[in-house]
């Protein structure tokens, strides 16, 4: 059975702070997606990793993939209110989206 | 286009009833795929359908069960509901492995059920 764990489970900041939440497995994974989602709602999509090393920017949003893609991790910097939200990192097999892993999440609340 | 639409977006069963949950999935993507979300958990893999047959399944028993149709669209249907049924069922829709190194999934806004 593949595991992703990710940690911090909560995370409440300053608007204007930075933070970082990482998403780790003992298995390898070929790709690894990063979804948000809002209370009632369905995951949105955030970015795709498939190389490791490799290193994602989406606007304020950094993401990042291990070498031996088996982890990952997700850096906001200047956190804003409307960052806050439930965070999961989800690993693929194959190149597909055949099957997602989900971690349990991070709950980020970004107080103004 | 449209995105995944899931039908009811909420819905209250009792404890050994069945349930029928729909999904229409996004404009071209003939793969759905079905989780299972608990409070406080991240979703779980339940199963997918691909060109009508099912194509992989997780770790839930046979109660829990499929349908694919022609124009795509999918059901999910629990017999038994038990009270641990109770979750968001999520479906995703995204275009055929084949046709992408990296199929990315599409999430519908879920139906939130409760099993009383």
């Amino acid at each position: 059975t593949q595991l992703l764990e990710q940690s911090p489970q909560f995370l409440s900041i300053q608007e204007g702070e930075n933070l970082t939440v990482y998403c780790n497995s003992s298995s390898v994974f070929s790709s690894l997606q990063w979804y948000r989602q809002e209370p009632g709602e369905g995951p949105v999509l955030l970015v795709t990793v498939v190389t490791g090393g490799e290193v994602k920017k989406l606007k304020r949003l950094t993401f990042q993939f291990g070498d031996a893609r088996k982890d990952s991790s997700l850096h906001i910097t200047a956190a804003q209110p409307g960052d806050t939200g439930l965070y999961l990192c989800a690993g693929g097999l194959g190149g597909s989206a055949r099957q997602l892993t989900f971690g349990s999440g991070t709950q980020l609340t970004v107080l103004p | 286009e449209t995105g995944v639409t899931q039908s009811p977006t909420h819905l209250i069963k009792t404890r050994g009833q069945q349930v029928t949950l729909r999904c229409s999935s996004q404009s071209g993507h003939n793969t759905v795929s079905w989780y299972q979300q608990a409070l406080g958990q991240g979703p779980q893999f339940i199963f997918q359908y691909y060109r009508e047959e099912e194509n992989g399944r997780g770790n839930f028993p046979p109660r829990f069960s499929g349908l694919q149709f022609p124009n795509y669209s999918s059901e999910l249907n629990v017999n038994a509901l038990e009270l641990d049924d109770s979750a968001l069922y999520l479906c995703a829709s995204s275009l055929p492995y084949r046709q992408g190194l990296n199929t990315e999934a599409f999430f519908g806004q879920g139906t939130r059920l409760t099993v009383v």
